[in-house]
């Protein structure tokens, strides 16, 4: 069956150390998003992809980066620089605009 | 600004009672709208979505949206809620003229026995 992957479920992280978060799909959707969710505030968006070697900044990318060498695959990384990064995070695909997007089942990152 | 508003952050509803959850959007045209259902820790399912034509949609899980232009509204309704039903609800819509959804802050419900 096809759909996306999101894996650890659950990461802990030493202050001061970056971690990537996986995020593979089967789709072949050409679009991916990252976002992050806090308690009470929705999810917001940290980088998308449209298109293969190509991404954009969304509103919180500050302290994260992100690669999309392949069109299944789009890792996110939490730097050292992201100064809250316990969250949960939030990989989703599309197709295009009028078929909304799937969502990976999450990763629960903690600092420690 | 564009925003979508879910006014209620937390709804309780009796098992068998009707449900209707709020969203408002404020785009400078009508976007795509869209409802997703996220149980605890997991990822989000598409409930329904709307693009245009008949304004009442029908999605899984027996829930159904009514858009209202005038509104600029995208209620979520259910006749009868049941206790599998207990989750957080976003409301989302994406410009007609990109594909950046934009979500609501959720409204969790809990259901009641």
């Amino acid at each position: 069956d096809g759909g996306i992957t999101q894996s650890p479920k659950y990461l802990f992280r030493k202050e001061g150390q970056n971690v990537t978060l996986s995020c593979e799909q089967n789709l072949n959707h050409d679009a991916m998003y990252w976002y992050r969710q806090d308690p009470g505030q929705g999810l917001r968006l940290i980088y998308y992809s449209q298109i293969v070697n190509d991404f954009q900044k969304g509103d919180i990318a500050e302290g994260y980066s992100v690669s999309r060498e392949k069109k299944e695959s789009f890792p996110l990384t939490v730097t050292s620089a992201q100064k809250n990064p316990t969250a949960f995070y939030l990989c989703a695909s599309s197709m295009g605009q009028n078929y909304g997007y799937t969502f990976g089942s999450g990763t629960r990152l903690t600092v420690v | 600004a564009q925003s979508v508003t879910q006014p209620d952050i937390h709804i309780t509803v009796s098992e068998g009672a009707s449900l209707e959850l709020r969203c408002n959007y404020s785009y400078g045209a009508t976007p795509y709208l869209f409802w997703y259902v996220q149980s605890p820790g997991q990822g989000l399912q598409l409930l329904l979505k709307y693009f245009s034509g008949d304004t009442l949609v029908q999605g899984i899980k027996g829930f159904e949206a009514e858009f209202k232009r005038s509104q600029s509204s995208f209620n979520l309704r259910k006749p009868s809620v049941h206790w599998s039903d207990a989750a957080e609800y976003f409301c989302a819509v994406v410009h007609r003229d990109n594909n950046d959804m934009r979500f609501g802050a959720g409204t969790r419900l809990t259901v009641k026995p």
